[in-house]
């Protein structure tokens, strides 16, 4: 079974600034997708295919990657984006990460 | 519009088995897999098994073997998922979502989720 270790679990950011979330897997992987979950709700897809915007995302997403290692980044941080963020990987079993916290300062 | 309705919140008593519901529409049903999704504590995401509506086809998180069956009714979009022998380590939120080869299997539509507690 694949481990994603997501980095860093709690990220604080101000309002416009760029981040970055990392995704490391244990062995390699084909693509990552991922996903975000606002307190209360059901998880959303962000970036399929490690680089993919899904339907109705903001451009300021951005995924990239290969390998055991992948990002998910965010050019100009808003308020709307306090959210947990998720790795998922579907190339070998299927497996999330542990989750990153984002805080908006 | 894709929508995926799940059944209510359930309380169940340790031991008991229940069945969560989730009905599909705005899309072919059987053109798309299944997967199911349980949330602990608000925060980690294990995958429980996905089920292939057209034929029935199903495949299983290890973990969840002897825990979770999939099924499936094409005649009302509904996929089924039944949890046997419940425990307190059952208690979470269980989401069915669908996923789609043409995103590399990413799960681009979920339901709303439905809680599950076990307590006696």
């Amino acid at each position: 079974q694949i481990v994603l270790t997501q980095s860093p679990a709690i990220m604080s950011a101000s309002l416009g600034e760029e981040i970055t979330l990392t995704c490391s897997a244990s062995s390699s992987v084909s693509y990552m997708h991922w996903y975000q979950q606002k307190s209360g709700t059901s998880p959303k897809l962000l970036i399929y295919s490690t680089s993919n915007l899904a339907s109705g995302v903001p451009s300021r997403f951005s995924g990239s990657g290969s390998g055991t290692f992948y990002s998910l980044t965010i050019s100009s941080v808003e308020a709307e984006d306090a959210a947990d963020y998720y790795c998922h990987q579907w190339s070998s079993y299927r497996t999330f990460g542990g989750g990153t916290k984002l805080e908006i300062k | 519009e894709v929508q995926l309705q799940q059944s209510g919140p359930e309380l169940v008593k340790p031991g008991a088995s229940m069945k969560i519901s989730c009905k599909a529409s705005g899309y072919s049903f059987t053109g798309y897999t299944m997967n199911w999704v349980k949330q602990s504590h608000g925060k980690n995401l294990e995958w429980i098994g996905l089920i292939n509506p057209y034929n029935g086809g199903t495949s299983y998180n290890q973990k969840f073997k002897g825990k979770a069956t999939l099924t499936v009714d094409k005649s009302s979009s509904t996929a089924y998922m039944e949890l046997l022998s419940l425990t307190s380590e059952d208690s979470a939120v269980y989401y069915c979502a669908r996923s789609v080869v043409a995103k590399g299997y990413a799960m681009d539509y979920w339901g709303q989720g439905t809680s599950v507690t076990v307590s006696s």
